[in-house]
């Protein structure tokens, strides 16, 4: 079946970066793009920007520039996200998603917690 | 900064109607905003429900239905169940970017 797949919680301290994984199976992947998605305690859903997954090329949201990253591996059908200098509000459920041509968002990963803490 | 505002929180009685809006700063919501909706449970990811205004995933209860209304897009639930006691967020999308909605509480009591 269509899945995506994220690696797992990580803890880090403020200062150091976190490269959050997000496997696609069961679908031709460069057919297809990659949203990211942010979602602070408690609060509601942010959209971070996404990455043409048959160009390679991202587009970042406001606010999303500079310290966000979004990358490829298409051999291994899995797309990345890496965040530098975190910061304590960083904290937040990464969230990427697919996105379709017919404008589809779906589906969506687990979910990867990162947990920015001295 | 494009905003994309919904209700905050709605309250509806079980086996009732409600719509749940979408509706953007720069004006009235089309079909080329693509609308998606999307409901989430505490604890989990968003599960997506309809995409493109209206058009349903496989999984999507006939109960949910999507339009536009008003000049916002819409989502419908008719014969509301109880477990439909969820977060729901809109999604448009604005030529290479997309905005979320600030998401609505429904509560089914």
């Amino acid at each position: 079946q269509v899945q995506l797949v994220q690696s797992g919680s990580e803890l880090k301290k403020p200062g150091a970066s976190v490269k959050i994984a997000c496997k696609a199976s069961g679908y031709s992947f460069t057919n297809y793009g990659v949203n990211w998605v942010r979602q602070a305690p408690g609060q509601g859903l942010e959209w971070m920007g996404w990455i043409n997954a048959n160009t390679g090329n991202p587009t970042y949201a406001q606010g999303f520039t500079g310290r966000f990253v979004f990358s490829l591996d298409t051999s291994v059908s899995t797309a990345y996200l890496l965040i530098s200098s975190l910061k304590a509000e960083d904290t937040a459920v990464y969230y990427c998603a697919r996105v379709a041509g017919t404008y589809s968002v779906d589906p969506w990963g687990q979910g990867t917690l990162v947990t920015v803490s001295s | 900064q494009t905003v994309v505002t919904q209700e905050p929180s709605l309250t509806v009685s079980p086996g009732g109607t409600v719509t749940l809006t979408c509706a953007s700063s720069t004006g009235a919501v089309t079909s080329g905003y693509y609308p998606n909706w999307f409901q989430q449970k505490p604890g989990q990811a968003p599960r997506a429900l309809i995409y493109s205004t209206s058009n349903k995933h496989s999984w999507t209860p006939a109960r949910f239905s999507g339009s536009l209304l008003g000049g916002k897009a819409a989502l419908t639930l008719s014969g509301v169940q109880p477990e439909d006691e969820a977060e729901y967020y809109c999604l448009l999308y604005y030529g290479g970017a997309w905005v979320f909605g600030g998401g609505t509480k429904l509560a089914v009591l």
